[in-house]
């Protein structure tokens, strides 16, 4: 059964505050992660995708992964309380198969 | 990212009726597409996974009869759920992968089963 563990929080940061997202995941053979943010009432939006072991910088939004601890996070600096939503770490195994999505984690950026 | 649109976005139907969801990849051809749902305060379950001109392929647990999915073209996918009841309300979603990677969703239908 291929798992995806995330901290549901929620998590409450400070307006301009570095926030940190953090998601497990079980397959050792998953090949793309990526980062959906979802507002309250919306569908999911991909904010980052991510490949390779290392940082991917996108604005504010950073992405790490670690394939050898199975570990990906989510690091967004100068939060700001658009921010405010939850964040679903998703996983692929190879080719065009389904994500495995994490139960998300609420991110509250307090102004 | 892609362009994914949904229709309707909103459906309050009568228990035993029946609610057809369209959902269009409005950008690129897409041969495979994704149906969720996700009920209050949980995360997105993957129903069934839509292949253009085959049969989807459903999860465990989802009812193929009861949830139709007809992927016709490359641009359209259907969800039909059948004899609607209270426990089939909730907010169903579509999402489209283009280069195979990176999927994208729909707005979404929120259903609601009277």
């Amino acid at each position: 059964q291929k798992e995806v563990e995330q901290n549901s929080g929620p998590l409450s940061v400070p307006e301009g505050a570095i926030a940190s997202l953090n998601c497990t995941y079980s397959d050792r053979g998953s090949q793309s992660f990526f980062w959906y943010r979802q507002y309250s009432g919306k569908s999911p939006e991909l904010i980052m995708s991510i490949y390779s072991n290392g940082d991917k910088e996108d604005g504010r939004f950073t992405a790490q992964l670690n394939k050898a601890s199975q570990y990906v996070s989510l690091l967004i600096r100068d939060s700001q309380p658009s921010d405010s939503a939850t964040y679903l770490c998703a996983v692929m195994g190879s080719g065009n198969t389904p994500l495995v999505f994490g139960k998300g984690t609420r991110l509250s950026v307090i102004a | 990212g892609a362009v994914v649109s949904q229709h309707p976005s909103w459906v309050i139907c009568k228990s035993g009726t029946s609610v057809k969801i369209e959902c269009r990849s409005l950008d690129f051809q897409a041969t495979t597409m994704f149906w969720y749902r996700q009920f209050p305060k949980q995360s997105l379950m993957l129903m069934a996974t839509s292949n253009e001109g085959s049969k989807a392929t459903y999860e465990q647990g989802v009812e193929k009869d009861k949830f139709l999915i007809n992927h016709a073209s490359l641009t359209l996918s259907t969800l039909t759920v059948t004899s609607a009841h209270p426990e089939d309300s909730s907010f169903y979603i579509c999402s489209d992968t283009k280069q195979g990677w990176e999927q994208y969703f729909g707005p979404g239908t929120r259903l609601t089963v009277t």
